[in-house]
């Protein structure tokens, strides 16, 4: 069965910085893209970044682009989110989803697990 | 970026009816559409792939149509365990945008 846990969230003052991560079980981590997903409080879903397979290749959406930084280490099937120079506005539950395609290319596509996810809040 | 619009914003039915839900993409996106079911508190999950195409495991109460910029998600007969919340999303550009969202009641 296909697990991902996510940790690291919490309350942080504006300009701060976090390092999420994503524990991932029941499948070969490394053949898959990761991403993350963000869902503000009464926002819609918002795709955040992507990882490849490897690690080698990544992208990220314009809104967080110098300011986030995605990670993995396959060794320890774990994802992270490093986030950095926080906003009020980065406050959001911030789902990993694995992708779709095996392979670990990176591809656009829609994702078949999700984590619950871990809350973070950005606030003085 | 491509904007998606889902309709209604939330609906409330009776167990057992047809329930619809609709997603409209700014522009084309072939058939690049997927659909999530949400329930409150737990992980997203993917129900519907390519527009059409029913991941494993999913009932097959669900079922997905459209290409192009109209897509709908179809519940043939709407059950108690169908209560969520329901997001579109498109993966034919960069910024993979997800709908608003459809809160589903029971009446």
């Amino acid at each position: 069965e296909v697990q991902l846990l996510e940790s690291g969230g919490g309350l942080v003052q504006p300009g701060g910085s976090l390092r999420l991560s994503c524990a991932a079980s029941g499948f070969t981590f490394s053949d898959y893209a990761m991403n993350w997903v963000r869902q503000a409080p009464g926002k819609r879903l918002e795709w955040v970044s992507v990882i490849s397979g490897s690690g080698a290749d990544s992208s990220y959406a314009d809104s967080v682009k110098g300011r986030f930084t995605i990670s993995r280490d396959n060794s320890k099937n774990t994802l992270y989110l490093q986030i950095n120079s926080l906003k009020p506005d980065d406050t959001a539950v911030y789902h990993c989803a694995k992708g779709i395609t095996w392979g670990g290319v990176i591809v656009i596509e829609g994702f078949d697990y999700w984590g619950r996810g871990t809350l973070v809040t950005v606030s003085s | 970026d491509i904007q998606m619009t889902q309709s209604p914003s939330t609906l409330s039915a009776s167990v057992g009816d047809r329930v619809t839900i609709t997603c409209r993409a700014s522009q084309s996106i072939s058939s690049s559409l997927a659909w999530y079911q949400q329930k409150p508190g737990k992980a997203p999950k993917l129900l519907i792939y390519k527009a059409s195409n029913l991941e494993i495991g999913v009932s097959s109460r669900f079922s997905g149509s459209g290409s192009g910029t109209e897509f709908t998600l179809t519940i043939s007969s709407l059950q108690p365990d169908d209560i969520a919340t329901y997001h579109c999303q498109q993966y034919n550009s960069y910024s993979r945008t997800f709908g608003q969202g459809t809160k589903v009641e029971i009446k």
